[in-house]
C-alpha cells in the first residue's frame, strides 16, 4: 500500500527567505506525486505533480518539487516565500497510473512571518 | 464559478438521524471523488465515480453510507444513522477522466454530529 509522509507539523520561515516542505513517500512500482495547498474556508487547490521526466517540476504561484528517487522524497520548495503563502499544504501519492485515488500525508503548515 | 460546488457547507445534526450531501462537479468531468478529512489528518479516500458508476469504494464506507452520482452529473453522499464519529469534512473532487489528471476539490461540507 501507498504512503506519504510529512515529517514536520508547521514550518516557519520569513518573507522573503527559501522555503521547504518535505515529503516522503512509499509506493510499489512508479509513484505519481501532487503537492497541494489548502488554505481556510477553501477546498484543496493544486499546486504541482510529477509524473515522469525532469526532477523538478515547476508549479503554480513560483513553487517547484524536486523529486529524489533514491531518497524516496518530494519536497516543496520556493526560493522567496510571501506571507500569503502561509497555509495548510498536503503532499499526495497515487500509484495505479489507470485510476488516481489520491493518498495523502498529514499536511504540513507552513507560516510566513513579515 | 465553475469550480466544485458543495452543498451545505455546514450541517449539525444529532446523532441517528440521516444526512445528505450534494457535489456538483466541473462541468464535463467525468470522475468524480468523495474524501473524508478530519482534524488535523489528510483527506482520505472514500470512493470514485467514472461517470454514472461506483467503480471503487474504500473500507471507510461503511454500509451506513451510500454514494449516488445517478445521471453522471451531480452526486450525494449520504450517511445513515451518523455517529459522533461521523463527524468531519466531507471533500468532493473532480476531473476530467484522463490518465493521471488534476482533481479538483470542492470547499467541502463539515459534519458536526452532537
Amino acid at each position: 500500500a501507498q504512503s506519504v509522509a510529512q515529517p514536520e507539523d508547521q514550518v516557519n520561515v520569513a518573507e522573503g527567505n527559501p522555503l521547504t516542505v518535505k515529503c516522503t513517500y512509499s509506493v510499489s512500482g512508479n509513484p505519481y506525486l501532487f503537492w497541494y495547498v489548502q488554505y481556510p474556508n477553501r477546498g484543496l487547490q493544486f499546486l504541482l505533480k510529477y509524473i515522469t521526466g525532469d526532477n523538478l517540476v515547476k508549479g503554480s504561484y513560483g513553487f517547484e518539487a524536486e523529486f529524489n528517487k533514491s531518497q524516496t522524497s518530494f519536497h516543496l520548495k520556493k526560493p522567496s516565500a510571501l506571507v500569503s503563502d502561509s497555509a495548510l499544504y498536503f503532499c499526495a501519492v497515487s500509484q495505479r497510473a489507470g485510476f488516481q485515488k489520491l493518498v495523502f500525508g498529514t499536511g504540513t503548515r507552513l507560516l510566513v512571518s513579515p | 464559478d465553475t469550480g466544485v460546488s458543495q452543498n451545505p457547507r455546514h450541517k449539525i445534526t444529532k446523532r441517528g438521524q440521516n444526512v445528505t450531501f450534494r457535489c456538483d462537479p466541473i462541468s464535463e468531468h467525468n470522475r468524480l471523488y468523495w474524501y473524508r478529512q478530519t482534524l488535523g489528518q489528510g483527506p482520505e479516500f472514500l470512493t470514485y465515480f467514472q461517470n454514472e458508476a461506483q467503480l471503487e469504494k474504500s473500507r471507510l464506507l461503511s454500509d451506513r453510507f451510500s454514494a449516488e452520482r445517478p445521471k453522471g452529473s451531480f452526486s450525494t453522499l449520504e450517511i445513515q444513522r451518523t455517529e459522533q464519529g461521523d463527524s468531519a469534512m466531507y471533500l468532493c473532487a473532480s476531473s476530467q477522466g484522463q490518465l493521471l489528471d488534476i482533481q479538483y476539490f470542492g470547499a467541502g461540507t463539515r459534519l458536526s454530529v452532537l
